[in-house]
């Protein structure tokens, strides 16, 4: 079945600097990706969708600047949280669908635990 | 998309059948619906969708009732492993630019 990797799986990051986290499809092709975030005890909320080749686009209230996203190619696709700060502390989780697959919709990737210190 | 509406939480003893309610009392003739879970700290799973049909699979049934505005979840030999937060999600099937809602879902512990 389709495969979603997402790497580190954990990282703890100083204040003020940046963190990259990563989402490849590994056996399939994703025009599109997306990346949620998910506090303790909450559900996840999209955060944005990541169009390959194109600009992603943003939930409201998301600050693109600070979420920056990269879809440079159908299997990649990256979530760099610029100048972190402790209230960026949160569980990352990336999705893709295999549109070429079984149509039973979408793949996460095992998520990223951030906590900025 | 439908909203859904899910117990926040239930009980199920290990080898016994679970049932999970879901109300989408919304849901338009186009739109399936999906259930999901997630294992603590990990990412969601796919379990199994329908559109008004009976599904089984290896993991699960789902029955939709014949309005369609409610549907359950059953796993029919529930073991440790499955506890986890299920989520029922209403969308329009198909479409890659298509995301996934979730709402906040139903915690399933189940008990030894």
């Amino acid at each position: 079945g389709a495969v979603v990797s997402q790497h580190p799986s954990r990282v703890i990051c100083k204040s003020g600097t940046s963190v990259k986290i990563e989402c490849r499809s590994l056996d399939f092709q994703a025009t599109t990706m997306f990346w949620y975030r998910q506090f303790p005890k909450q559900s996840l909320m999209l955060m944005a969708t990541s169009n390959e080749g194109s600009k992603a686009t943003y939930e409201q209230g998301v600050e693109k600047d600070k979420f920056l996203i990269n879809h440079a190619s159908l299997t990649l696709s990256t979530l760099t949280v610029t100048s972190a700060h402790p209230e960026d502390s949160s569980f990352y989780i990336c999705s893709a669908r295999d549109q070429g697959g079984l149509s039973y919709g979408y793949t996460f990737g095992s998520g990223t635990r951030l906590t900025v210190v | 998309d439908a909203k859904t509406t899910q117990p926040p939480s239930m009980d199920c003893a290990e080898g016994r059948a679970a049932n999970l309610p879901c109300n989408h009392s919304t849901i338009s003739g186009n739109e399936y619906v999906y259930w999901y879970r997630q294992i603590h700290s990990q990412g969601p799973q796919y379990i199994i969708h329908g559109l008004k049909n009976n599904e089984t699979n290896e993991m699960a049934s789902l029955i939709i009732t014949e309005d369609r505005k409610s549907s359950t979840l059953i796993l029919p030999h529930a073991t440790l492993r499955d506890t986890a937060v299920y989520y029922c999600i209403v969308r329009v099937h198909g479409g890659s630019n298509y995301k996934l809602t979730f709402g906040k879902g139903t915690l399933l512990t189940v008990n030894p």
